[in-house]
Formats: C-alpha cells, sequence, structure tokens
C-alpha cells in the first residue's frame, strides 16, 4: 500500500564521514518522495526532494538517489557536521486525486565529534 | 517555521477530559494537516483539510475531531482524553501545485501532550 519503512532507526557517524539512509515504499504509483530534518525542539522542515523522473539530485553536501525499479531511495549526507544531528524522516507521495504523503518512521542521525 | 503557530506548546491533562490544541498560518495556504509523532512510529495522519469545507480523516482519526474555521485555523480536539493520545502533534500547511507531484508541507513547532 501506501506504506514506507526507513532504515537505520539511529545512526552515529565521526564527523566528517559521511551518512546514508535508506527506504522503501510499495505502491507503484509514488512518484514523489521528501526528505525532512527535524531537528531538537522543531517541527521537520523539508532539505531535498525528488521526483520519479529523475534518479539523483544534489544540494551541497545532501543528496538523493532514486531507484525506481527497486522501489528505494536514499539521502545522502557528505561531510558531515555537528548541526547535521537531528531526526531526518522520508516520505512519498503522488499527483493522482488529492493523495496525501506518507512518511517514514525516522532516522536519528547523531554526529561524534 | 514562524508562519505556522500551534497553541499550546506544552500542556497537561488528565484522562476523560476534552481539549484542544490550535494551529493558525500566515502563509495563505489552502491545505492544512495535523500529525501527531510517537517514538518508532514516525509521522501518522490524522485529519486532514484542502480547504475550508473539506475535512478528511487520516490513517488515526479515531478518539480525534477537527474543525476549519477559517483558511488560516484548524483546531485537534481530543473529546476524551486518554494516556495512549500522549504524544507531540504537529499541525502542517501545503499550497497545491497543479501538474505536479505533491507539495512541500511546512510544520509548525509541535505540541507536547502528556495524558495522566
Amino acid at each position: 500500500g501506501e506504506n514506507v519503512e526507513q532504515h537505520p532507526s539511529t545512526l552515529s557517524v565521526q564527523e566528517g564521514d559521511s551518512a546514508v539512509i535508506k527506504c522503501t515504499y510499495s505502491d507503484s504509483a509514488s512518484n514523489y518522495f521528501p526528505w525532512y530534518k527535524q531537528e531538537l525542539g522543531k517541527g521537520p522542515q523539508l532539505i531535498i526532494d525528488i521526483r520519479s523522473n529523475v534518479g539523483e539530485k544534489k544540494d551541497q553536501r545532501i543528496a538523493v538517489t532514486l531507484n525506481k525499479t527497486a522501489k528505494h531511495f536514499s539521502l545522502h549526507i557528505t561531510e558531515t557536521q555537528p548541526e547535521d544531528s537531528a531526526v531526518y524522516f522520508c516520505g512519498r507521495g503522488s499527483n493522482f486525486g488529492n493523495e496525501k504523503l506518507t512518511f517514514g518512521t525516522g532516522t536519528r542521525l547523531t554526529i561524534i565529534p | 517555521d514562524a508562519d505556522v503557530t500551534q497553541t499550546p506548546r506544552n500542556r497537561i491533562t488528565k484522562t476523560g477530559k476534552r481539549i484542544m490544541l490550535e494551529c493558525s498560518q500566515t502563509k495563505g495556504h489552502d491545505r492544512m494537516y495535523w500529525y501527531r509523532q510517537d517514538p518508532g512510529l514516525g509521522l501518522r495522519l490524522i485529519y486532514y483539510s484542502f480547504d475550508v469545507k473539506d475535512i478528511n480523516k487520516g490513517e488515526i482519526s479515531d478518539g480525534y475531531s477537527v474543525s476549519r474555521q477559517a483558511q488560516a485555523k484548524f483546531s485537534l480536539s481530543l473529546e476524551s482524553a486518554i494516556p495512549n493520545q500522549t504524544a507531540l502533534y504537529f499541525c502542517a500547511t501545503s499550497e497545491p501545485t497543479s501538474g505536479r507531484a505533491r507539495e512541500t508541507q511546512y510544520f509548525g513547532p509541535g505540541t507536547r501532550l502528556l495524558v495522566l
């Protein structure tokens, strides 16, 4: 259905290393995949998104890759910094009708100085 | 995002009490949403409204009701609070983008609710 699975639930990486978070979905109609970052005490905020006609999108140190055949997409953060520590949520959506976004269960990323 | 505000920010209530969480936005968006966040469960949709006359149930609407008083205001009510409604609640807004896939959602700062 519309569910999206997200792994891992927690991730710790050394400052300067890369972090990767992966999500899988099952609904073939999904064609929109956003990533939200939630800092402590705040609401989630969109950091990057990708649509199904694109395989990869980059914005400075963050990138998202999409494999439509395997129905999975990933968030890549390179050269991690302490301010990258947060909870990250993936999502999926579709532009068919008024379908709403479905979010993953979140990944708590901790950057170790 | 300061354009989406939620009140109260924190609330402690007792089992059986009726409470209301309020959301206001100055972004001029038509679409508004209520989510709850629980550890390990992510963000789950409670109710959503695509315009003032439109109210739709999300995946976990039981025990909740909503009111869309105006384009800018969307309230969530717990008619008779129970302990397993203890959670972090978020309001969000979005603007439809015709001809494109789903639009960006803008979240409020959240309301932390504890039901004793």
